[in-house]
């Protein structure tokens, strides 16, 4: 069955620092999306991308995040110089139409 | 403004017992509707959605969820819990204007041997 595939599984950083998220959405998907959760709340949604621009993004994806699909496979989120707050697990997720599907998180832990 | 809410931050059941988590949802438009299970470390799991039709939906693994519209609700259910139902469970709500899917707070689920 496809799936949306995300890495790194778990990224370590010292605050001040780049950081990238790498996910590959499922292959004939249209929409994109990152999502955060603060560990064990509530899910936020980041961003979501359509048509290889943003269509929507919340008020936590500030300057300091940018998104992009470079390669018409993989979607990419940049954090340009993380915070201490920005420790979260980062879900990838794509869909066709509505129904989304997620990939398995990339955690962040931010030093 | 458009919100999903699960009123309880966790839910206890025995093993053997019916189980019901329960969600609200405030969206403009027609409602989509869905439920996700999250283990412990692990993602989102899609367990089951409503886009239209029957009112009573089903999904993965024997749960099941029914739309109400004029109690906006969609509660999850399951007529005989298993010990590895325990999980983190996220009631979410897509309108068609938005484009994005709101969560709720999430709502822990125990099933007790």
């Amino acid at each position: 069955e496809p799936e949306v595939t995300q890495t790194p599984s778990h990224q370590v950083t010292q605050m001040g620092q780049e950081v990238i998220l790498r996910c590959v959405p499922i292959s004939n998907h249209l929409y994109f999306y990152w999502y955060r959760q603060i560990l064990g709340q509530k899910v936020e949604f980041l961003v979501s991308f359509y048509n290889n621009e943003i269509s929507e993004k919340s008020e936590i994806f500030d300057d300091q995040f940018s998104v992009e699909r470079p390669d018409g496979s993989n979607f990419t989120l940049k954090i340009r110089s993380t915070k201490l707050e920005d420790s979260a697990m980062y879900f990838c997720a794509s869909s066709f139409i509505v129904e989304l599907f997620f990939g398995e998180g990339s955690r962040l832990t931010v030093l | 403004a458009q919100s999903v809410a699960q009123p309880e931050d966790q839910v206890n059941v025995a093993e053997g017992n019916p189980l019901t988590v329960k969600c609200t949802y405030s969206v403009s438009g027609n409602p989509y509707l869905f439920w996700y299970v999250q283990y412990p470390n692990r993602g989102l799991q899609f367990l089951l959605k409503y886009i239209t039709g029957d009112n009573l939906v089903k999904g993965s693994y024997g749960f099941e969820a029914e739309f109400n519209k004029s109690q906006t609700s969609f509660h999850l259910k399951k007529p005989s819990a298993l010990v590895s139902d325990s999980a983190l469970y996220f009631c979410a709500g897509f309108s068609g204007n938005t484009g994005k899917l709101i969560f709720g707070q999430g709502t822990t689920l125990q099933v007790k041997p």
